[in-house]
């Protein structure tokens, strides 16, 4: 069964432009969540979609924003990029609000740089 | 913010020996999980223990839990070269998900071989 899978696995973009990021959650799983790892903050929550409504964000601003398809395929999109949001960008699924069990299944992460 | 805190932040120990890693946390959790991280790649997870109970083994891993303390730890007993890693202690307060899992900064493990 495949796991979490994220592209692209590694993002170059400059100060100012856009970048989307991708996630396909486990097959049966409908809960994605997103992560941000910078470097020396840890894993900081960003969002969290199930059956393809938002149903929770960090406390980033709104350029972070994303969507989840009905596949429940999962982009987050961000805006106006900054030089700190250079980091790994962890997606992880679940089976559900209801199903949840608890534990995550992370992909292995869309690493972004901004120059 | 924060929930947990790792402590150490790194530890580095020979191979054979155990290695035991402490998080402490702020609010009431209805979970506490334990994940890996191997050199920037994705967690992988290890081992979730719920608010109800003390202690917990899995493999070569033991987790207690100190609910009265808010405090857990980690213990990988008869430590090899791969289990060179970053160790996350995680705290899911709702149980469902609801507000995603707080991770700490990691304790990072080296086995010398």
């Amino acid at each position: 069964e495949a796991g979490v899978t994220q592209s692209p696995t590694h993002l170059i973009k400059t100060r100012g432009q856009q970048a989307t990021l991708r996630c396909s959650p486990i097959s049966g799983h409908t809960s994605v969540y997103w992560y941000q790892q910078a470097l020396g903050l840890g894993l900081q929550f960003l969002l969290w979609y199930d059956e393809g409504e938002e149903r929770n964000r960090g406390n980033f601003p709104p350029r972070f924003s994303g969507r989840q398809f009905p596949n429940y395929s999962s982009e987050l999109n961000v805006n106006a990029l900054e030089l700190e949001d250079s980091a790994l960008y962890l997606c992880a699924s679940s089976p559900g609000r209801v199903r949840n069990t608890g534990e995550l299944f992370f992909g292995e992460g869309s690493r972004l740089t901004v120059l | 913010s924060q929930q947990g805190e790792e402590d150490p932040q790194a530890l580095s120990i020979q191979e054979g020996e155990n290695a035991t890693m402490n998080c402490s946390y702020k609010t009431s959790i209805n979970n506490l999980q334990w994940y890996r991280q191997n050199s920037g790649r994705g967690l992988v997870h290890l081992i979730l223990i719920r608010s109800n109970e003390r202690e917990k083994h899995s493999g070569r891993l033991r987790v207690t839990l100190d609910t009265s303390k808010k405090s857990s730890s980690l213990l990988i007993t008869a430590s090899r070269a791969a289990d060179t890693a970053s160790y996350f202690c995680a705290t899911d307060r709702s149980g469902g998900g609801a507000d995603g899992l707080t991770f700490g900064k990691g304790t990072h493990l080296i086995i010398q071989p």
